[in-house]
């Protein structure tokens, strides 16, 4: 069945460095999400990715989806501490599937 | 608006209880979710359905049922409870404009559940 994996498990940056989470599938996606749970939050919808190559840009974030659309990937620029939480892709084959997310935490 | 309303917030079980958890949303979504999240872990589907009167499994659905009678409400039923099923429990709900798997799911707060 489908997977969709994450590295890494959890990142640990200072304030001001970049960041960088990637997604994995083991099939090929049809579209993949981006979701963003803070600590003790629910997830929320960031952004969609439907087409081969696509890259798409919300201020400080960049999301990239794969030539193959089977990978993804999410950047941050000179992370802030309202960016700490656990970023998730969702991608779709015949379901769509949560991957296993990328906890972000901030050291000021 | 609401958006996505879970009662209860939190709730602890005794083994072989039983209990509903309510999730109703106020955007005329037809589609609704309820996922758990382990500890440290991604969201896993229980089930989903796509309208009223209409509901399927998701990956995780054993020990769980689910009803669909409006539009509006989407109830998880826990038969036994197994310690196994100490979790966050997430309700979701999306638009179907076009296939569902497309549009982003709005979701609720949670209802924490310990069994003991």
């Amino acid at each position: 069945g489908q997977q969709v994996m994450q590295i890494p498990q959890y990142q640990h940056v200072q304030e001001g460095e970049d960041f960088t989470t990637y997604c994995n599938s083991s099939t090929t996606l049809s579209n993949i999400q981006w979701y963003k749970q803070r600590p003790g939050g629910h997830p929320v919808f960031l952004i969609q990715l439907v087409k081969s190559g696509e890259v798409k840009k919300q201020k400080r974030l960049t999301f990239q989806f794969g030539e193959a659309k089977k990978n993804s990937s999410l950047h941050i620029t000179a992370t802030q501490t309202t960016d700490v939480g656990t970023y998730f892709c969702a991608g779709k084959e015949e379901k769509l599937t949560f991957g296993t997310g990328t906890r972000l935490t901030i050291i000021p | 608006n609401a958006g996505v309303t879970q009662t209860p917030k939190f709730r602890i079980l005794k083994i072989g209880q039983s209990m509903t958890l309510q999730c109703t949303q106020d955007m005329n979504h037809n589609y609704m979710y309820w996922y758990r999240q382990d500890p440290g872990m991604g969201l896993k589907l229980i089930y989903y359905s796509v309208g009223a009167g209409i509901t399927d499994k998701g990956e995780v659905p054993n020990g769980y049922n689910v009803s669909r009678s409006t539009t509006e409400d989407f109830p998880l039923r826990l038969e036994l409870a197994a310690p196994s099923q100490t979790s966050v429990y997430f309700c979701a709900s999306s638009y179907s404009e076009s296939t569902w798997w497309n549009q982003p799911q709005h979701f609720g707060d949670g209802t924490r559940l310990s069994i003991l």
